[in-house]
Order: C-alpha cells, then structure tokens, then sequence
C-alpha cells in the first residue's frame, strides 16, 4: 500500500523559514516524480512545485519561485519543501502527491498524503 | 498558463440524480493531460479520471469523464451519498504550472 506522510508544519512567524517532510512507503520512491499542493483554509487546490525522479528537475509557481526548494533524498523515501521568506498567504495545508505518468502521454497525482498545516502568523 | 473556470460554483442535487460538472481551459488541454480530483471534508483530495476520460483504480463506474480541447466535463451518473464532495479539474501543460480549477462543490438539496 502506497503511503505518505508529510510532516513539518507549524505556527511560523512571517519571514520565517520552515522545511516539510513527505515520507514515502509502498512504492519505488526512486522513479516516481513527486510534487507538492496547497490549500489554503476554506480555499480551492493550488499547485506549488514539482521534482523528477532523479531529483535535477525542479518547477515552481510564480507566487512561491524565488522563496522555496524542493528537493528529494532516495536513499530515504524522502521529499522536502525547503520554504523561507514565508508570508501570511502562505497559510494553507500542504500536501505531497506521486506524479503517474503514462508513457509520457498523460499524468496525473495518483496518491495523496493527508497533508500538513502551516500557518504563516505573528 | 492555461487557466481552468469550473461551472456551476455549487451543484445542489439529491441523491440518485445525475451531476454534469462542467471544466472549461483558457487554451487548448491535451486530453492526456486533464484530470479530475475528488475531496471529501477533512480528507485529501483523490484521483478520479485522468486523460480526461480514464477512470482511476477503484474509481466507480458511474463517474465518467468527457471532452477536449478546451471543453471537459465530469459525469456522476446517479449520486451516491458519499459523492457529495468538492471536485477539480487539473491540467498538466508541456511544463509547469499546473493549474487546477476553482472547484464545484455538489451538496445535497
């Protein structure tokens, strides 16, 4: 059974930084590109960054690029959002998700985790 | 960027009756690269369809999916009680970003 558990998120002050986690298990973590989603509270979904396999591409919405990281460890299952010069827009829970691909002719998040809540306050 | 407006805002049926969810691009979407999420109140969101028209595993087979171009719709054919939840629609360009819709919430009338 595919799982992954995101964890990190916390009460932050704006200008701060923060780093989430997303722990993978039931999958080969190593090909699996991954990405994380955002939602702030009350809000709809929004993408924030995504990362190949092998970790040398990245991508970044315009409203976080310049601010936060993305990157990943397969020796150890592991994703990360690096997220510093945090703002109060930033408040949402965040969540990873496994990219699927089909043969490079479609794509889509196939499993979810139960995401992590951050919240950017003073 | 393609921007995604999903129609109606909020969809009020009973259950047993059909929803149509209507998702429309700025731009033309492959139709490789459209999908639909479901979510639940205080659960993550869930795969649906993919490639516009694929059921994900373990998707119901009264959810069905349809379109192209810039023209997609989601399709619950007779609602059950647990289908009552906000949906997206997602595309995926050539690159990033990508964009997901504003979201239909379908609630019991």
């Amino acid at each position: 059974e595919v799982q992954l558990l995101e964890s990190g998120g916390a009460l932050i002050q704006p200008g701060g930084s923060l780093r989430l986690s997303c722990a993978a298990s039931g999958l080969t973590f190593s090909t699996s590109p991954m990405t994380w989603v955002r939602q702030a509270p009350g809000k709809g979904l929004e993408w924030v960054s995504a990362i190949g396999a092998g970790g040398s591409s990245t991508y970044y919405a315009d409203s976080v690029k310049g601010r936060f990281a993305v990157s990943r460890d397969n020796s150890k299952n592991t994703l990360y959002l690096q997220m510093n010069s945090l703002r109060a827009e930033d408040t949402a829970v965040y969540y990873c998700a496994k990219i699927f691909e089909c043969g490079g002719s479609c794509r889509a998040l196939d499993y979810w985790g139960q995401g992590t809540l951050v919240t950017v306050s003073s | 960027e393609s921007v995604l407006t999903q129609s109606p805002g909020t969809l009020s049926l009973s259950p047993g009756e059909r929803a149509t969810l209507s998702c429309r691009a700025s731009q033309s979407v492959s139709s490789g690269y459209l999908a639909w999420y479901q979510q639940r109140p205080g659960q993550a969101p869930r795969l649906l369809i993919y490639s516009a028209s694929r059921r994900a595993t373990g998707t119901p087979d009264r959810f069905s999916g349809s379109g192209s171009g810039t023209d997609f719709t989601l399709t619950i054919s007779r609602l059950e009680p647990e289908d009552f939840a906000v949906y997206y629609c997602q595309q995926y360009g050539s690159s990033p970003p990508w964009t997901f819709g504003q979201g239909t919430r379908v609630e019991i009338k």
